[in-house]
């Protein structure tokens, strides 16, 4: 059961332009969403979050948009630059056990890639 | 700039060998996460450790996986016997569980091939 899912497997953008990265999630327990990026031959790391208490939240070129009634959220870059070409990762976690969830424990969707053409 | 470490980065092996890959994550972290990322897949994960205890190993093939950790600075993760579908890249990941808005660092991976 894919309880965190990135429905676009692949999302070209030119430079300049804006990058919008979507990720739908199932279960309602969820109350802390991630965005890991990802290069090839690296490690995820940390892009940015956002708790269920807000529907924005902004980091320089990056927001997180979060949508609870449609239990969907999303990444803007904006502008996007070629070396924001990567694998994008949304992941959610929850509090408490409820779901088969476990605190701190993180579920990702599975990736969308980006390319940023100059 | 503190880092999870992962060895071996690329293991090539054949199957029904025995595949031990280590994990040394984050001084003062107190969870730690194996994951396995394959095409079908995504990002799985395999097992969590809080404290050095195993919370959840739900996700992990129990005749074949295991997972340990013999004390806070290492982290273990086997496969005996490999098999050619245990083909992927395996991150370990650190935290702190408590802070929730310290987000989990990953290591760079193990590329593990199974012939």
């Amino acid at each position: 059961d894919q309880q965190v899912k990135q429905n676009s497997p692949s999302l070209s953008v030119q430079e300049g332009r804006i990058s919008i990265l979507n990720c739908d999630y199932t279960n309602s327990m969820f109350d802390y969403f991630l965005w890991y990026k990802k290069y090839p031959a690296e490690g995820p790391t940390f892009l940015i979050s956002i708790s269920s208490i807000k529907d924005k939240n902004e980091d320089g070129r990056f927001t997180v948009f979060l949508n609870k009634s449609a239990k969907h959220l999303s990444l803007h870059i904006v502008p996007s630059q070629p070396g924001d070409s990567a694998v994008y990762f949304c992941a959610a976690s929850a509090l408490g056990n409820a779901g088969g969830t476990s605190y701190g424990k993180l579920t990702f969707g599975q990736g969308t890639i980006l390319t940023v053409h100059p | 700039d503190a880092r999870v470490t992962q060895t071996p980065r690329h293991k090539v092996t054949e199957m029904g060998q025995e595949v031990t890959m280590r994990c040394q994550p984050i001084l003062g972290h107190n969870t730690v996460f194996w994951y396995r990322q394959t095409m079908m897949q995504g990002l799985e994960l395999l097992a969590y450790f809080r404290n050095r205890a195993p919370l959840d190993d739900s996700g992990m093939p129990k005749d074949r996986f295991s997972a340990e950790m013999p004390d806070a600075t290492l982290a273990t993760l086997k496969i005996q016997p490999s098999e050619p579908r245990d083909s992927a890249v395996y991150f370990c990941a650190s935290g702190l569980a408590g802070f929730r808005n310290q987000p989990q660092h990953f290591g760079d991976g193990t590329r593990l091939s199974i012939l």
